[in-house]
């Protein structure tokens, strides 16, 4: 998982209100990037960070947002803005050779 | 914009066989990389293994390779000798050199029968 943790496994929410998923790294990792995974789908690009206090939106920024006040930590909050939240959320670090590292996810269920 | 397109959504085969996932993708650019991912139902994302375009050589990894056709822009993964333990979906991916964001395809969904 190239060092990268994430929490809590399995995440359930009202409709409404926002959540925060957690992602810590413990490589020194100057970038770091939050995917989001819809059933039968590949991963898309919410956003990403190439170093403390600066990110940039990806593909499918809208109803979420993030923050990298530390080197270690990416914390994605998805907002009530997010119509359709339901969605497995993968947390990823590079790895050596331009390939990125992912850790082991987070389900998130609105109810 | 860069897409990767993969065409078949389900495959089985009997263990010990020879399989063939295909991949296509859509660039202008002359600097990238191909990556092929495994996600087995645990759901950890695991490289399995990775291309330079500009090399002609294509990649292997013990009982995994690659057919890269730069000009066709295909990239297909070949597992030989399969195993129960391949049995995963199995995603083909896309970077441009020096950029930030993998590009994905819709997946294969990987069987491995005993």
């Amino acid at each position: 998982d190239g060092g990268i943790t994430q929490s809590p496994k399995y995440l359930f929410r009202k409709e409404g209100q926002n959540v925060t998923l957690s992602c810590e790294q413990n490589l020194n990792h100057d970038a770091m990037y939050w995917y989001r995974q819809d059933p039968g789908q590949g991963l898309r690009l919410i956003y990403y960070s190439q170093i403390v206090n600066d990110f940039q939106k990806g593909d499918i920024a809208e109803g979420y947002s993030v923050s990298r006040e530390k080197k270690e930590s990416f914390p994605l909050t998805v907002t009530s803005a997010q119509k359709n939240p339901t969605a497995f959320y993968l947390c990823a670090g590079p790895a050596p050779t331009d390939t990125q590292y992912f850790g082991p996810g987070t389900r998130l269920t609105v109810l | 914009a860069q897409t990767v397109t993969q065409s078949q959504p389900e495959m089985s085969v009997q263990e010990a066989e020879t399989v063939t996932l295909s991949c296509t993708y859509d660039t202008s650019e002359s600097n990238y990389y191909l990556f092929w991912y495994k996600q087995p139902p645990s759901r950890q994302m695991i490289l399995v293994i990775r291309q330079e375009a500009y090399k002609q050589q294509n990649a292997t990894e013990n009982r995994f390779s690659v057919n890269f056709q730069k000009a066709a822009k295909s990239f297909s993964l070949k597992i030989s000798d399969s195993q129960l333990g391949d049995t995963a979906m199995y995603f083909c991916a896309f970077m441009i050199g020096g950029a930030q964001k993998l590009v994905f395809g819709q997946g294969t969904r990987l069987t491995i029968n005993p």
